[in-house]
């Protein structure tokens, strides 16, 4: 089965800028869950998606938005970008319902966006 | 709120040295799970464990092993033999049982095997 694929892998922006990164699941997870990581703050939750809702959101600005499409892919998009922003943001995908048989979340490769 | 906390930010041993990764956390929550990750240098982060609170039982797998300890709220990672490959970041992670896709990291410990 194939893993969690994150694209694109690499990319380079200038500060007001806006991107859109991407995020395809397991195959039958329904949950996407989206973490930014940087030296200074660490691994931090940004928001989780499930069934096309945002179930869950982190402690981040307005400019940090997403989606979820019907085949559980996900979309997150980062507005006026500032330099702040760069970051590895790795997406991470999960079967069940939480509360259920609980849920282990799988990363996928991440995406390392440097802004200038 | 929750909290994860790994005290050691870098451990460096030799090759066949027994490690131990601490982790401590902070939560209201009588129920959740508790993670370990592995991130090698790739970027991408591997899944080794989950634990639920309900399970205070220590877990073997081959070299590694975990204990965990509700009462000093503490789940600490050994790792037995060390290899070269085992040189990676380890993270520990808790999140609540009801919201497991949102998890709370700790800061991380970098670990490195020398030969």
């Amino acid at each position: 089965k194939a893993g969690v694929t994150q694209t694109p892998r690499y990319l380079i922006k200038t500060r007001g800028q806006q991107v859109t990164l991407s995020c395809s699941p397991i195959s039958g997870h329904r949950s996407v869950s989206w973490y930014q990581q940087t030296p200074g703050q660490g691994l931090q939750f940004l928001f989780e998606y499930f069934s096309e809702t945002q179930r869950n959101k982190g402690n981040f600005p307005g400019r940090f938005s997403g989606r979820q499409f019907s085949n559980s892919r996900s979309e997150m998009n980062v507005s006026t970008l500032e330099l702040g922003d760069s970051a590895l943001y790795l997406c991470a995908s999960s079967l069940a319902l939480a509360g259920t048989t609980g849920e282990t979340q799988y990363f996928g490769p991440g995406t390392r966006l440097l802004v200038l | 709120a929750q909290k994860v906390t790994q005290a050691q930010t870098e451990i460096s041993v030799v090759e066949k040295e027994d490690v131990t990764l601490d982790c401590v956390y902070e939560t209201r929550d009588t129920t959740y799970y508790l993670f370990w990750y592995k991130q090698p240098p790739s970027g991408e982060l591997v899944f080794l464990i989950r634990r639920n609170s309900f399970d205070e039982q220590n877990e073997i797998s081959g070299r590694y092993s975990w204990n965990f300890q509700k009462s000093t709220s503490s789940f600490n990672f050994t790792i037995t033999a060390s290899q070269v490959v085992d040189s990676a970041v380890y993270f520990c992670a808790l999140s609540e049982y009801t919201n497991a896709g949102k998890s709370t990291f700790g800061d991380g410990t970098t670990l490195t095997v020398k030969p």
